[in-house]
């Protein structure tokens, strides 16, 4: 089974430009997170997917963050205009909805802003 | 507000010794996962414990969840370099939504 797919890895940008990350969850898994991990904390929360509805988007910072489902299956989160405390790892994680709601994850991009 | 507390933040230890990181909160949870975390990649799921006082072992691991599933334990025997890795702790939040709450992790570094 593939697991949760991200891109890009890796991304510098300058301070005041946009940046996009795409995530293509598991192969069925209805609920998809996207997350925001600064070096040294464990991941926080930025907005949940049910399907292609949001369920929690109570920690995005919607002045500068969006982030989209259309189909119900991958998702992009954008950040724009990026500011230097934006520098963090993202990370993509999906779930069955199911009683434990154990969540994959994948492997992250990184985000340097400069 | 729920206030979740790990600790330690970082052991270094030798291979070959054991530890137990902890994990607590003055919350009641319906069920906690741990993940482990390697540099580079995204958290891995280790285990999910649902019951209070519930033990669960993977290999060299034990996790177990409080009695008033409150807080919870990860035990490590004979830690090897490959254990190296930020731990998780991350109880299910409020209501069914799957929301998980992240503690900030304890990082073990175990040198051969």
């Amino acid at each position: 089974e593939a697991g949760v797919a991200q891109s890009p890895r890796y991304k510098i940008i300058e301070k005041r430009q946009s940046v996009a990350f795409w995530c293509n969850p598991i192969s069925g898994h209805a609920t998809l997170y996207w997350y925001q991990q600064i070096l040294g904390q464990g991941p926080k929360l930025l907005i949940q997917f049910q399907n292609n509805g949001v369920v929690d988007d109570s920690q995005l910072p919607k002045d500068r963050f969006s982030a989209e489902r259309l189909k119900g299956v991958d998702s992009t989160l954008k950040i724009q205009p990026a500011k230097l405390e934006d520098s963090a790892v993202y990370l993509c994680a999906s779930s069955i909805t199911v009683p434990t709601y154990e969540q994959y994850f994948g492997p992250g991009t990184r985000l340097t802003v400069t | 507000t729920q206030l979740l507390e790990q600790s330690p933040q970082f052991l270094s230890i030798q291979e070959g010794e054991n530890l137990t990181v902890y994990c607590n909160s003055s919350s009641v949870f319906s069920s906690l996962q741990w993940y482990r975390q390697e540099p580079g990649e995204g958290p891995v799921l280790l285990v999910t414990v649902v019951t209070g006082g519930e033990v669960k072992k993977l290999k060299r691991l034990t996790f177990q969840f409080g009695d008033a599933r409150k807080d919870s334990s990860l035990h490590i025997t004979a830690a090897q370099p490959g254990d190296t890795g930020l731990y998780l702790c991350a109880p299910r939040g409020p209501g069914n939504t799957g929301k998980l709450i992240f503690g900030q992790g304890t990082t073990l570094q175990v040198k051969p």
